[in-house]
């Protein structure tokens, strides 16, 4: 099946630094990519839907200058956790939308800020 | 009313029993319907997928799709130790929708 990536898959910070997350379908071009976030026993909550090309769609509540998100290509989208607070802390997960239109997830990131 | 219901378990069951996990949804519109198995710490992974009503099976599983009803149902034949996870349900029309998702732990 389709494969979509995610790097770092497991990242400490210190509170007020930046962190990036990359995503990146490895075999297919994904011109919709989406960023969750997921804490402990909760289901996901979508965050943002990334259009490459455009600026990504932020779902409400979600800061979209704490969470900047760049689609520069068809098979990178990146999340970047700005000025990270310990209540960032979570699983961050990507998923790709396939030109047929299957959602693939990437792995996730856990994300520790201390 | 959130659009996709599912009930968080936890779901406990010995080895070999045959597993059951629903969700209902409100948006008639949905016409996509998918099932994830997540485990601990990993992302969720596609198990099976199904356009419409009816039924899909693939080994042990088997999806399905009661839009008359707006029912999705899993099941789990045979269960062993490695199903122990959490099986998120989801839908779409142009947005995904998640269901909260259910624990699973079979017991050997």
């Amino acid at each position: 099946g389709a494969v979509v990536s995610q790097h770092p898959s497991w990242v400490i910070c210190k509170s007020g630094t930046s962190v990036k997350i990359e995503c990146r379908s490895l075999d297919f071009q994904a011109t919709t990519m989406f960023w969750y976030r997921q804490f402990p026993k909760q289901s996901l909550m979508l965050m943002a839907t990334s259009n490459e090309g455009s600026k990504a769609t932020y779902e409400q509540g979600v800061e979209k200058d704490k969470f900047l998100i760049n689609h520069a290509s068809l098979t990178l989208s990146t999340l970047t956790v700005t000025s990270a607070h310990p209540e960032d802390s979570s699983f961050y997960i990507c998923s790709a939308r396939s030109p047929t239109y299957e959602q693939y997830f990437g792995p996730g990131t856990r994300l520790t800020v201390t | 009313q959130k659009e996709v219901e599912q009930d968080p378990g936890p779901l406990s069951v010995p080895e070999g029993a045959i597993v059951s996990l629903n969700c209902t949804y409100s948006n008639s519109a949905f016409q996509y319907f998918m099932w994830y198995r997540q485990y601990s710490r990993k992302g969720p992974e596609l198990l099976m997928y199904t356009y419409s009503s009816g039924n899909k099976e693939d080994g042990r599983f088997t999806a399905q799709v009661d839009k008359s009803s707006k029912y999705i149902s899993l099941f789990i034949r045979d269960s062993q130790p490695s199903d122990s996870a959490t099986y998120l349900c989801a839908m779409r029309h142009n947005d995904m929708r998640f269901g909260a998702g259910t624990r699973l732990t079979v017991k050997p």
